[in-house]
């Protein structure tokens, strides 16, 4: 099974920006891992930023950003908040098969 | 509105059966693909398999392939995750997800396995 590589941790000053980014072990990330990204904060269901690599939801704040960064996923946040404190995961599909990354601890500070 | 609603939470004794349901509306059921996601206490996320509704085709991770059984029933528009025999090491919050509207989530099944 592949595995999906994330930052543990990042820190990022108020207002500031951070790339979150999500690798791949079987080699570069293309729209065709369908890259996806989520919050969760603890306590709480995680909650859908980007999927399809850079489609928002409704509820995605327009701070937070999808993109392929070389060969990897990345979630640009621009802005940041201190509400965004949290675990971040991408997940990739390999052909219906997916897999989470480890998730990456963002610390606004 | 997507909605995907899980049952209750359940407390189990090692070696009993367990069926966990999600429950969902808003959207053509047998489109989109449902997966379920361990989590288990303190750790991340983990992807444990995913169905397509309109087949029932089901990839397992390699990790709870055997483990556990992904299924749905179409007529009421709902996914499960079962397990045959539980063991402790089971303990841990499940989500359903499906990829309709984006991704939408249900609310969690916090499962408990103790003696």
């Amino acid at each position: 099974q592949a595995v999906v590589t994330q930052e543990p941790s990042l820190t990022v000053s108020p207002g500031g920006t951070v790339t979150l980014t999500c690798g791949s072990s079987t080699g570069a990330v293309t729209s065709g891992h369908w890259p996806y990204w989520f919050q969760q904060k603890p306590g709480q269901v995680p909650r859908t930023l980007i999927y399809d690599t850079s489609n928002k939801h409704s509820w995605t704040p327009a701070r937070f950003s999808g993109s392929l960064l070389g060969a990897k996923a990345a979630l640009t946040l621009s802005g940041a908040q201190p509400e965004d404190e949290g675990e971040y995961y991408c997940l990739l599909s390999y052909s219906g098969a997916r897999v989470f990354g480890g998730g990456t601890k963002l610390t606004v500070l | 509105e997507v909605q995907l609603v899980q049952s209750g939470a359940e407390v189990k004794k090692p070696g009993e059966s367990l069926k966990i349901s999600c429950k969902t509306s808003g959207y053509t059921f047998t489109t989109y693909w449902i997966g379920w996601v361990r989590q288990m206490p303190g750790k991340g996320l983990e992807w444990m398999g995913g169905i397509y509704p309109s087949d029932s085709d089901t990839k397992y991770s390699p990790s709870f392939q055997g483990q556990v059984t992904i299924s749905v029933d179409k007529s009421i528009s709902t996914a499960y995750l079962q397990w045959s025999s539980l063991q402790a090491s089971d303990t841990a919050m499940y989500y359903c997800a499906s990829r309709a509207g984006g991704v939408q989530w249900g609310q969690g099944t916090l499962v408990t396995v103790s003696s």
